[in-house]
């Protein structure tokens, strides 16, 4: 079975510019997640969705949004790119939906963006 | 609020040498805790979690971890290192509600021959 795929695997942009990066999750999950990381620091949670439904947002600004598709994939936007976008974005998905779950997530190998 | 702490930016050992990397959480709830890796180029791979019962998780490559609440840790340990050990490694909590994990800043694992 395929792992989560992510396209594209690299991207260049310029600033001001938009960009929409996509996710594949495992067949039969339900849930994806995006998060970003920064070089040198850990990633960190911009969303969750699970069911078509946004489940989970992280402290990001409204420039960035998303969207869950009925075959489960998923599409993160980033409006009026800045300098400070450029990071590795990671999805990852779950067959678990919210609440306490104890579900591992299954992470893509990212989408690495450079905002010049 | 849920977070996690990785002490130690980065740590050499020599091949065959104990691995030990460390993580301290704060949880306001009982944590689940997860221990992934990350290969240069690659997105992250699950070691390790513990949710609930036993304190000693064992993982994938010979990895394994202790739930001490007493300590708030989750130290990682592996007896001898490899060289294919080399690598970013990041402890996670999951959040209240369930939806996101937190992750520490990372640590970066040298192996030497």
């Amino acid at each position: 079975d395929a792992g989560v795929t992510q396209s594209p695997t690299h991207l260049i942009k310029t600033r001001g510019q938009h960009v929409t990066l996509r996710c594949s999750p495992i067949s039969g999950h339900k849930s994806v997640s995006w998060y970003q990381q920064v070089l040198g620091q850990g990633p960190q949670f911009i969303f969750q969705y699970y069911e078509k439904e946004e489940r989970g947002r992280g402290n990001f600004p409204d420039r960035f949004s998303a969207r869950q598709f009925p075959n489960y994939s998923s599409e993160l936007n980033v409006n009026a790119l800045l300098l400070g976008d450029s990071a590795l974005y990671l999805c990852a998905s779950s067959n678990a939906g919210t609440g306490r779950s104890n579900e591992k997530l299954f992470f893509g190998s990212g989408t690495q963006l450079s905002v010049l | 609020a849920q977070s996690v702490t990785q002490l130690g930016s980065h740590v050499s050992v020599s091949e065959g040498a104990l691995v030990l990397l460390r993580c301290n959480y704060s949880s306001s709830v009982p944590p689940y805790l997860f221990w992934y890796v990350q290969y240069p180029n690659q997105g992250l791979q699950l070691l390790l979690k513990y949710t609930t019962g036993a304190t000693l998780v064992k993982g994938i490559n010979g990895f394994e971890a202790e739930f001490k609440k007493s300590e708030t840790s989750f130290h990682l340990t592996k007896p001898s290192a490899h060289m294919s050990d080399a690598a970013e490694y990041f402890c996670a909590v999951y959040n209240q509600a369930g939806t996101a994990l937190i992750f520490g800043k990372g640590t970066t694992l040298s192996v030497s021959s």
